[in-house]
């Protein structure tokens, strides 16, 4: 079946710029997570959504930051204001969350936003 | 396309060869322990995982190796092939916590 799909793949933004990044999760997955990944850095956890709860925005950098998930399904990271240091790879993730069970982490290919 | 993790430890080896590449871990209360393998302007594609209450799992040609007391993760890759070239990231899972804290990565290169 389709994996998730992020876009746009690539954003070039000017700085002060806001941008909005998109992520369709894998349909039935009820979790869904936001990660910046940096040049030459691992992940960074940016928020967390699981059904209906209310969000994990623990990882958000600042308020400039916010993403909303709309049915439970489609996902959007809203970056407003956008600062040259913003400029990462942005991965979205879902997972069949089943209580408290571990459960893997599917990745999207990113959206590459680039400030200028 | 872009290439991720431009300062990244390397380990390079030849083709045929088995790869371990090693993880240190932070959390002595992580219960959950994954690796990923991220190739060149790709996201991060799950290899094997590994819950804290075993210390080895197999897969095909790759095997993670857990080792709770010092807090050490490897991946073993077998018979390692060009296709396996790509940055390799461990994760693990505090309890409690849904998101994956992950590590800095190693860029794996395979001569042929």
């Amino acid at each position: 079946g389709a994996g998730v799909s992020q876009s746009p793949s690539n954003k070039v933004t000017e700085k002060g710029k806001d941008v909005e990044l998109r992520c369709d999760p894998i349909s039935g997955h009820t979790a869904l997570y936001w990660y910046r990944q940096s040049l030459g850095q691992g992940l960074e956890f940016l928020i967390y959504f699981q059904g209906n709860s209310a969000p994990d925005k623990s990882g958000l950098p600042s308020d400039r930051f916010s993403a909303e998930r709309t049915g439970g399904s489609v996902s959007t990271l809203t970056i407003q204001r956008t600062q040259q240091e913003d400029s990462a790879v942005y991965l979205c993730a879902s997972t069949v969350s089943l209580g408290a069970r571990a459960e893997t982490q599917y990745f999207g290919p990113g959206t590459r936003l680039l400030v200028l | 396309g872009e290439s991720v993790g431009l300062h990244l430890p390397t380990l390079s080896v030849q083709e045929g060869d088995n790869s371990i590449i090693n993880c240190a871990y932070s959390n002595s209360a992580s219960d959950y322990f994954i690796w990923y393998k991220q190739e060149s302007g790709k996201g991060p594609q799950f290899i094997i995982d590994i819950r804290s209450n075993m210390d080895k799992r197999q897969g095909q040609r790759v095997t993670v190796l857990l080792n709770k007391t010092v807090k050490h993760l490897s991946l073993q890759i077998a018979a390692t092939q060009p296709g396996d070239s790509a940055v390799y990231f461990c994760a693990e899972r505090v309890p409690g916590r849904r998101a994956l804290t992950f590590g800095s990565g190693t860029r794996l290169q395979v001569q042929p």
